[in-house]
């Protein structure tokens, strides 16, 4: 059964950094691309970020472009989120998730997502 | 950015009953959608993929239709597990977008 796990999260002071991980496993890694998604408490879904199956591809929502960098090693079946800058505003749980398909754009749907982990912006 | 909206942003129902989600887009994104379910402090469940094509393993009482800017969520007949937030997510472009959740409660 395909895992997600995410680890990293923690209490951080605004404008400091931080780096979460996401560790895949029971499938092919290489061969999908990978999301951060977002959920601030008691608020909706955000996307967060994007990276392809080789990590030659990647994009940004507005919010976090030029902050925050996906890559992935794929050595390692692991994909990261690296956020400098923290805002209070980037309080939120962060989930890893999975490509739909083995296939660009056209499968650009989460399928699984990891549990989540926690991240929190404060002084 | 194509910006999604879901209605309505609460639906109480009972079980047994037929539910309906809406979810528009503001320009077209073909049927480049998709649903998922969330329960308080899980993580989001992938039901429909492609405006229509059920995920593996989830009921039949759900189901997607529409293309283009419209589309619906169709839970045949509510069964207590189903009470949960409904999100809808475009893919057809970036920045992808979900829309603001629809929280099915019981009645």
């Amino acid at each position: 059964q395909v895992q997600l796990v995410e680890s990293g999260g923690g209490v951080v002071q605004p404008g400091r950094s931080l780096r979460l991980s996401c560790a895949a496993s029971e499938f092919t890694f290489s061969s999908y691309g990978m999301h951060w998604v977002r959920q601030a408490p008691g608020k909706g879904l955000e996307w967060v970020a994007v990276i392809s199956y080789d990590g030659s591809n990647k994009y940004y929502a507005d919010s976090v472009k030029g902050r925050f960098t996906i890559s992935r090693d794929n050595s390692k079946n692991t994909l990261y989120l690296q956020m400098n800058s923290l805002r209070t505003e980037d309080t939120a749980v962060y989930y890893c998730a999975k490509q739909g398909a083995p296939l660009p754009a056209a499968s650009n749907w989460f399928d699984p997502w990891g549990q989540g982990t926690l991240v929190t912006v404060s002084s | 950015d194509i910006q999604m909206t879901q209605s309505p942003s609460t639906l109480s129902a009972s079980v047994g009953d037929r539910a309906t989600i809406t979810c528009r887009a503001s320009q077209s994104i073909s049927s480049w959608l998709a649903w998922y379910q969330q329960k308080p402090g899980k993580a989001p469940k992938l039901l429909i993929y492609k405006a229509s094509s059920l995920e593996s393993g989830v009921p039949s009482r759900f189901s997607g239709s529409g293309s283009g800017t419209e589309f619906t969520l169709t839970i045949s007949s509510l069964q207590p597990d189903d009470f949960a937030t409904y999100y809808c997510q475009q893919y057809n472009s970036y920045p992808l977008t979900f829309g603001g959740g629809t929280k099915v409660e019981i009645k």
